[in-house]
């Protein structure tokens, strides 16, 4: 089983959508959680922590459920612009071990 | 400029030929990592470097070496070049709170194609 797992998609919206993601990860003791878009070709950038409580940041939120272990991500009224690569990342604990999952890819179109 | 540069961006080689990638930084972070990025795979950490005297391996090392040659330069070297290493290579860098706040500020990677 893969540390970190994600649907891989692509997920096909309309603009104005709202499409949520979930992400699932192993290790219990998992200690913080980030999500990271990628663009086409292009390099990974961070677009949020994921808090226990929750959080959210505009048309962006996050949850992190860790009974279930797995973390959300929530985007409403979606732009052609969030077309991208949703990457699921996790610390695990120890010194700069995160760990990425494989993304998954979002389309929205007009 | 880009705060993290990666050369060469893209590269063809042969089978058992020595490569070398570089990385420089000017964000002034002590820690600079190489990742290796493969279709359905997520990024995974080949080594890392807390500072210019350290160098750890990470899950997929082997094949790779590094050099830290100064606080802003972080080398990745493949000496003899193999079809599996075929990959998109990226470089990164964080400061001390890196880890726990997980911000990796990434260069725009090097596609290396390995025939």
């Amino acid at each position: 089983r893969k540390e970190v797992e994600q649907d891989p998609g692509p997920f096909n919206v309309p603009e104005g959508a709202t499409v949520a993601f979930n992400c699932t990860y192993s290790n219990s003791a998992s200690q913080s959680f980030f999500w990271y878009r990628q663009d086409c070709r292009k390099e990974p950038k961070l677009l949020m922590s994921v808090y226990s409580s929750g959080n959210e940041d505009g048309r962006f939120t996050a949850q992190l459920n860790r009974a279930s272990q797995y973390i959300s991500l929530l985007i409403r009224d979606s732009k052609l612009s969030d077309s991208a690569t949703y990457l699921c990342v996790v610390n695990p604990g120890g010194y700069n071990k995160l760990i990425f999952g494989a993304g998954t890819r979002l389309a929205v179109h007009p | 400029d880009a705060d993290v540069t990666q050369t060469p961006r893209n590269r063809i080689t042969k089978t058992g030929k020595r490569i070398m990638l570089e990385c420089s930084q000017t964000k002034g972070h002590d820690r600079m990592y190489w990742y290796r990025q493969d279709p359905g795979l997520g990024l995974r950490l080949i080594y890392y470097s807390f500072d210019v005297k350290d160098i750890n391996k990470g899950e997929i090392s082997d094949g790779y070496s590094v050099s830290r040659q100064a606080q802003a330069k972080f080398s990745l070297s493949l000496e003899s070049a193999i079809p599996n290493q075929t990959a998109l290579y990226f470089c990164a860098t964080s400061d001390l709170s890196g880890t726990a706040g997980g911000e990796l500020f990434f260069g725009e990677g090097s596609r290396l194609t390995v025939l």
